[in-house]
């Protein structure tokens, strides 16, 4: 399978404290993104960070790629309880955006 | 912003029936549209890939003749599930990328349709 994992699969965290969540994958890609779903709901796109990128911010989201390792990492700095959702990274490879595993995200009041 | 719509968000059926669901890009033009599916607490898999005016790519194990798919003009693409069975239950999510984008690598999602097979 090309799908990727994530870990931690779940983080309970309190508001205002950072989460960090790990993705690795397989195969080449052309970039990496990050989308957030709630539950039940479609996907939100998150940020997308190309493969000669080795970080890249957004608001208080920041995000890593380490494309020797395979790896990318989604930090949350701040966290807040609508920042609640399940995480996931999709890799690009030719055409096809292949979705890992998830993490799902607690942030408690 | 670049809008998915699906449509119905939710059906229910009876097994050996078939369903059709329906993804329209608003605002914006799709040469390709995808096609997932999510089981409660899991990730997307994708299913299918379709080029409007083309047949659809299917992904490994998923049966082409089980998941029509059609993608007949630049707006719209549709998913039926022939003859469904309780195991087709799951979470359906379209995904759109629009033509000649700049940010060609962004897909729109849409908010996905909840099919329940009794």
């Amino acid at each position: 399978s090309q799908q990727g994992e994530e870990d931690p699969q779940a983080l309970s965290i309190q508001e205002g404290e950072n989460a960090t969540m790990n993705c690795s994958y397989k195969t080449s890609i052309n970039n990496l993104q990050w989308y957030r779903q709630n539950s039940g709901r479609g996907l939100v796109h998150l940020i997308l960070i190309r493969s000669n990128e080795r970080e890249k911010h957004s608001g208080r989201l920041r995000v890593t790629l380490d494309t020797s390792k395979k790896s990318s990492s989604l930090l949350i700095t701040a966290s807040r309880a609508a920042d609640t959702a399940s995480y996931f990274c999709a890799t690009r490879g030719f055409q096809k955006l292949v979705f890992g595993t998830g993490t799902r995200l607690l942030v408690s009041p | 912003g670049a809008v998915v719509s699906q449509h119905p968000s939710w059906v229910i059926c009876k097994s050996g029936t078939s369903v059709k669901i329906e993804c329209r890009s608003l605002d914006f033009q799709a040469t390709t549209m995808f096609w997932y599916r999510q089981f409660p607490k899991q990730s997307l898999m994708l299913m299918a890939t379709s080029n409007e005016g083309s047949k659809a790519t299917y992904e490994q194990g998923v049966e082409k003749d089980k998941f029509l798919i059609n993608h007949a003009s630049l707006t719209l693409s549709t998913l039926t599930v022939t003859s469904a069975h309780p195991e087709d239950s799951s979470f359906y999510i379209c995904s759109a990328r629009r033509v000649r984008d700049s940010l060609a690598d962004t897909q729109y999602f849409g908010p996905g349709t909840r099919l329940t097979v009794l």
